[in-house]
């Protein structure tokens, strides 16, 4: 069973452009959060998809957004950097439609710097 | 607004202590409640997860306690080695969601 991946690893951008991160589901897994960790803080929810919809929302602007494809394989866009961006940013997959919500599994993070 | 408070922020201890970390939380109405592990710079590994009508749940050296209706959950883990050292996360879900605390940071001297 392949677990969850996220490319790339690290990505140095600088402040005003945008970026794409790449998140690959767990198999057999409908659903993708996206969650960003500040140095030496928690991760705090983005947003997450389930069947190719968003369901859900945090407290982040809309120039962040996101998409999943039918392989249930997601990305997360970051529109008109700001230094602050600056984070890990961490997607994790899990299986859902049930009574309770599934163990969400976690990729190893994509490091962004914003300069 | 959910909010999670892990105590202590940091541990160190010498190899072989028992220890107890834990984690309180605002808002009962949760469904479950899962304990994570993660290494500086790395993403997040699942430990151990309590459903709300649970009360316990062991895994190996770990144990986890639930406590829905105080708000509180409290990790155990016997025989402490220096591999355990890592940072140790808290996160009650919600709809849709994990809220996290800030962690508590663990290092086991040998």
């Amino acid at each position: 069973e392949t677990g969850v991946t996220q490319s790339p690893t690290h990505l140095i951008k600088t402040r005003g452009q945008q970026v794409t991160l790449r998140c690959s589901s767990q198999s057999g897994h409908n659903t993708v959060s996206w969650y960003q960790q500040a140095l030496g803080q928690g991760p705090q929810f983005i947003f997450q998809y389930y069947r190719e919809e968003e369901n859900g929302r945090g407290n982040f602007p809309p120039r962040f957004s996101g998409l999943q494809f039918p392989n249930y394989s997601s990305e997360l866009n970051v529109n008109a950097l700001e230094l602050d961006d600056s984070a890990l940013y961490l997607c994790a997959s899990s299986r859902e439609g049930g009574l309770l919500p599934d163990t969400q599994y976690f990729g190893p993070g994509t490091r962004l710097t914003v300069l | 607004k959910q909010e999670v408070t892990q105590i202590p922020a940091a541990l160190s201890v010498p190899e072989g202590e028992n220890l107890v970390l834990n984690c309180s939380f605002t808002d009962s109405a949760i469904y479950n409640l899962q304990w994570f592990r993660q290494d500086p710079g790395k993403g997040l590994t699942s430990l151990l997860l309590i459903q709300s009508s649970q009360r316990e749940q062991t895994s190996g050296r770990l144990n986890a306690s639930l406590d829905k209706s105080s708000g509180r959950s409290t990790l155990y883990i016997a025989a402490s080695q220096p591999g355990d050292s890592a940072t140790y996360l808290c996160a009650p879900t919600g709809f849709q969601k994990l809220v996290f605390g800030t962690g508590t940071r663990l290092l086991v001297s040998p």
